[in-house]
């Protein structure tokens, strides 16, 4: 079956603009999860939706947003881009996020320039 | 709130060696626990988790990780390293009252010498 999808592998992007990431999870899984993964400040989890609502939130401005679509493919959007945004994103999905180990996808690399 | 600390950066052994990666957590409650691994330019895959069954869980690839709640401690092992083990490993705990969120450790690097 297959796994969870991240497009694009690769962004370069200038400052003050703005990215949308997008993320399918694994057919039949409903939560999905965000995470940026720096070397300063390792893997951080940025939101997690379920059934198009977002249950839980992490500490980053409100520069970063998502959503999620009724067939649980999930979008992320990073506006006035900075280079700290600099990158890889990681998708992850569950079938509820109760417990459950979630599966993630390869990930987006993301430069800011 | 719960965190997760993974003692030492890095994590050399030889090939054939016992690995040893540590994890201890905090946490106020019985948490889920996971490891992960991540080899250059992937994702995430998971290893093993637990989530309040056997103390002792066995994952892929020959790992597994020993639960001692008195130690707050999930740390993971393998008898003998193979050259492919080398990548970076992740502990990673959630709260079973609000288990949509990952809370990861700083990763262990193990390199695997022959």
């Amino acid at each position: 079956k297959a796994g969870v999808t991240q497009t694009p592998r690769y962004l370069i992007k200038t400052r003050g603009q703005q990215v949308t990431l997008s993320c399918s999870p694994i057919s039949g899984h409903r939560s999905v999860s965000w995470y940026q993964q720096t070397p300063g400040q390792g893997l951080q989890f940025l939101f997690e939706y379920f059934s198009e609502t977002q249950r839980n939130k992490g500490n980053f401005p409100g520069r970063f947003s998502g959503r999620q679509f009724s067939n649980s493919r999930s979008e992320m959007n990073v506006s006035t881009l900075e280079l700290g945004d600099s990158a890889l994103y990681l998708c992850a999905s569950s079938l509820s996020g109760q417990g459950e180990a979630y599966t993630f996808g390869s990930g987006t690399r993301l430069t800011v320039v | 709130a719960q965190s997760v600390t993974q003692l030492g950066s890095h994590v050399s052994v030889s090939e054939g060696a016992l690995v040893l990666l540590r994890c201890n957590y905090s946490s106020s409650v019985p948490p889920y626990l996971f490891w992960y691994v991540q080899y250059p330019n992937q994702g995430l895959q998971l290893l093993l988790k637990y989530t309040s069954a056997a103390t002792l869980v066995k994952g892929i690839n020959g790992f597994e990780a020993e639960f001692k709640k008195s130690e707050t401690s999930f740390h993971l092992t393998k008898p003998s390293a193979h050259m492919s083990d080398a990548a970076e490993y992740f502990c990673a705990v959630s709260d079973p009252r609000n288990t949509d969120k990952l809370i990861f450790g700083t990763g262990t690097r193990l390199q695997v010498f022959p």
